[in-house]
């Protein structure tokens, strides 16, 4: 069954540092996502990204984050100068309009912690 | 804004049905996701609503209805490893499928 990949599965990182958070979505999906789940909260949306650009962010998707497909399979999610409350679990999702409930997948997630 | 309410715990016995309810207001619909997460672990697919009515996939089913906002989970035949979180989700925009998440029913399934 196809996956969604992420690296690193676990990074630590301290405070002001910038980070880079990796993800392989299934080949044949268009959509890509970022979320983010806080210790003990609920998964939160950050951005989706489609047709190589931002289709929508949240309003925790400030100026410290930006996300890039630098080639045809990677899709990156940065976050420059980290704060302590940047510490979560970052899951990145695909999907395709084409498939029975969208095909929405998502990785098993990054752990970042902040220190 | 985006407002999906569930339980936050509910615990059953093994061998038990669950029923697990979730109820959103949302500033738009386009497909209602139930997932299951192990703790530190991702979200994995259990189901996915569009349309009123039940869908059945084995001992999960999923119940629908857009005109009361409001959906349920229901689990049957409770094994130990259902023991997990619970997540309603819903898409609330047609164009890129995003998804607003409820804060997920930890479900505690007891010998």
């Amino acid at each position: 069954e196809p996956e969604v990949t992420q690296t690193p599965s676990h990074q630590v990182t301290q405070m002001g540092q910038e980070v880079i958070l990796r993800c392989v979505p299934i080949s044949n999906h268009l959509y890509f996502y970022w979320y983010r789940q806080i210790l003990g909260q609920k998964v939160e949306f950050l951005v989706s990204f489609y047709n190589n650009e931002i289709s929508e962010k949240s309003e925790i998707f400030d100026d410290q984050f930006s996300v890039e497909r630098p080639d045809g399979s990677n899709f990156t999610l940065k976050i420059r100068s980290t704060k302590l409350e940047d510490s979560a679990m970052y899951f990145c999702a695909s999907s395709s309009d084409s498939e029975a409930n969208y095909g929405y997948t998502f990785g098993s997630g990054t752990r970042l912690t902040v220190v | 804004g985006q407002n999906i309410d569930q339980p936050t715990e509910m615990t059953a016995t093994e061998g038990a049905i669950v029923q697990i309810n979730c109820t959103y207001q949302t500033s738009g619909f386009n497909g209602l996701f139930w997932y299951q997460q192990h703790a530190g672990e991702a979200p994995t697919f259990l189901s996915y609503n569009v349309l009123d009515g039940l869908e059945e996939k084995g001992r999960f089913s999923s119940f629908l209805s857009r005109s009361k906002g409001y959906s349920y989970l229901l689990l049957k035949e409770l094994q130990m490893k259902d023991s997990a979180s619970y997540l309603c989700a819903v898409s609330p925009t047609p164009h890129d499928y995003k998804l607003s998440f409820g804060a997920g029913t930890t479900v505690t399934v007891r010998a």
